[in-house]
């Protein structure tokens, strides 16, 4: 069953605007990550924020975790046609570090 | 390409016949996990090895599942009796573990599992 949900569950906007999408998780877990994938592929890793930092950036993405809401965003600041794609949170969960996603925002960058 | 590979990306089938996935992780990964993924749902985990043990299995995994990784390298998932509702894409993703610490997975393009 998915741990974490994601909001909204599809996003569109305008090339150029910035996408937020929101995640919020049920159990605790150790740190947060965020996967891009593209329609019918694999996962592509964006970004990991540990449960000891509150924001991070990398590139065009900044990531905010509170741990106390149990939630986190991703920002995708100016966005392109090339960022249409599927986005999952995901927590490590366990001695395995198996990964639980929630149910993913699906993002559209209109040219 | 030295990333996750999967074989075959694509697989159709009837109910009731069997099937079987591979995947190649990196080569130095010694910890490899199999995901499945249903149409707008994220990827949920159906089990994991470190080298060639088979270390947990979610409930998800009925006994119609069985996964292997017989030399601590490539890993096969092998479904008996498909059923319509094994349509989904499987996933496969390593890492290397080095003990205490968190180590990001690196996923394979799947393979997706039509069952008619």
């Amino acid at each position: 069953s998915q741990q974490g949900e994601e909001d909204p569950q599809a996003l569109s906007i305008q090339e150029g605007e910035n996408a937020t999408m929101n995640c919020s998780y049920k159990t605790s877990i150790n740190n947060l990550q965020w996967y891009r994938q593209n329609s019918g592929r694999g996962l592509v890793h964006l970004i990991l924020i540990r449960s000891n930092e509150r924001e991070k950036h990398s590139g065009r993405l900044r990531v905010t975790l509170d741990t106390s809401k149990k939630s986190s965003s991703l920002l995708i600041t100016a966005s392109r046609a090339a960022d249409t794609a599927s986005y999952f949170c995901a927590g490590f969960k366990g001695g395995a570090q198996k990964l639980v996603f929630g149910q993913g925002t699906r993002l559209t960058i209109n040219p | 390409d030295t990333g996750v590979s999967q074989d075959p990306r694509h697989k159709i089938t009837k109910r009731g016949q069997n099937v079987t996935f591979r995947c190649d992780p990196i080569s130095e990964h010694n910890r490899l996990y199999w995901y499945r993924q249903t149409l707008g749902q994220g990827p949920e985990f159906l089990t994991y090895f470190q080298n060639e043990a088979q270390l947990e299995k979610s409930r998800l995994l009925s006994d119609r599942f069985s996964a292997e990784r017989p030399k601590g390298s490539f890993s096969t998932l092998e479904i008996q009796r498909t059923e319509q509702g094994d349509s989904a894409m499987y996933l496969c993703a390593s890492s290397f573990w080095r003990g205490a610490g968190l180590y990001e997975q690196y996923f394979g393009p799947g393979t997706r599992l039509t069952v008619t």
